[in-house]
């Protein structure tokens, strides 16, 4: 079936470097991206998003960016800190009878000090 | 931000009974309702789908007489796993959507459920 899946199961980065978390996606009918940032014993929290219409876009301290010609999707946080650290997921959404939010298998990141 | 709230934040139950999980909308109407599971090391899997007011609409692979939802408004849902199975003891999340121009979705804090 289709899916979202991630390159990189584990990440581990000194503080103050940037980290890049990758994630494939196979629904060619997405059209909304959205990665979150999960700590332990917590519910999913919202980083950024992304319509299949931007090709990229930036918050604070974090930059998404899509490649629609080969289901890419990328999350870079500049200068990362400790408080970084967590398991990142990236998630898809197809407008279609629902608006259903698929979760890729995540990334957790360790932010050395 | 809107806040999706979820009651208990842990359940430890016995074998054989029955866990009601709430998942509350505290300062918006939510159009849609989200069940996922999570167990340890893994993805949130998507359970059902449930919009107020009708039945919810579950994934494959999901037992509907085992996760009972309920969405009676559109700032309640609720899950009953019945007859609950240690396989049954997962991190259980809820999100809540609506639609105001694009859609919308915020998620529970989670709720972690032991069966003993």
């Amino acid at each position: 079936g289709e899916s979202v899946g991630l390159h990189l199961p584990t990440l581990s980065v000194q503080e103050g470097d940037n980290s890049i978390i990758n994630c494939a996606y196979s629904n060619s009918a997405s059209d909304y991206f959205i990665w979150y940032k999960q700590e332990s014993g917590k519910g999913p929290q919202f980083i950024i998003d992304i319509r299949s219409n931007m090709d990229k876009r930036q918050g604070q301290r974090v930059t998404v960016l899509l490649n629609k010609t080969v289901k890419h999707l990328s999350l870079q946080i500049a200068a990362t800190q400790p408080g970084d650290s967590a398991v990142y997921f990236c998630a898809e959404n197809a407008n279609t009878g629902g608006f259903k939010t698929i979760f890729g298998a995540g990334t957790r990141l360790f932010v050395k000090a | 931000g809107a806040v999706v709230s979820q009651h208990p934040s842990w359940v430890i139950c016995k074998s054989g009974t029955s866990v009601k999980i709430e998942c509350r909308s505290l300062d918006f109407q939510a159009t849609t309702m989200f069940w996922y599971r999570q167990f340890p090391k893994q993805s949130l899997m998507l359970m059902a789908t449930s919009n107020e007011g009708s039945k919810a609409t579950y994934e494959q692979g999901v037992e509907k007489d085992k996760f009972l939802i309920n969405h009676a408004s559109l700032t309640l849902s609720t899950l009953t796993v019945t007859s609950a199975h240690p396989e049954d003891s997962s991190f259980y999340i809820c999100s809540a959507g609506m639609t105001s121009g694009r859609f919308e979705q915020y998620f529970g804090p989670g709720t972690r459920l032991t069966v003993t």
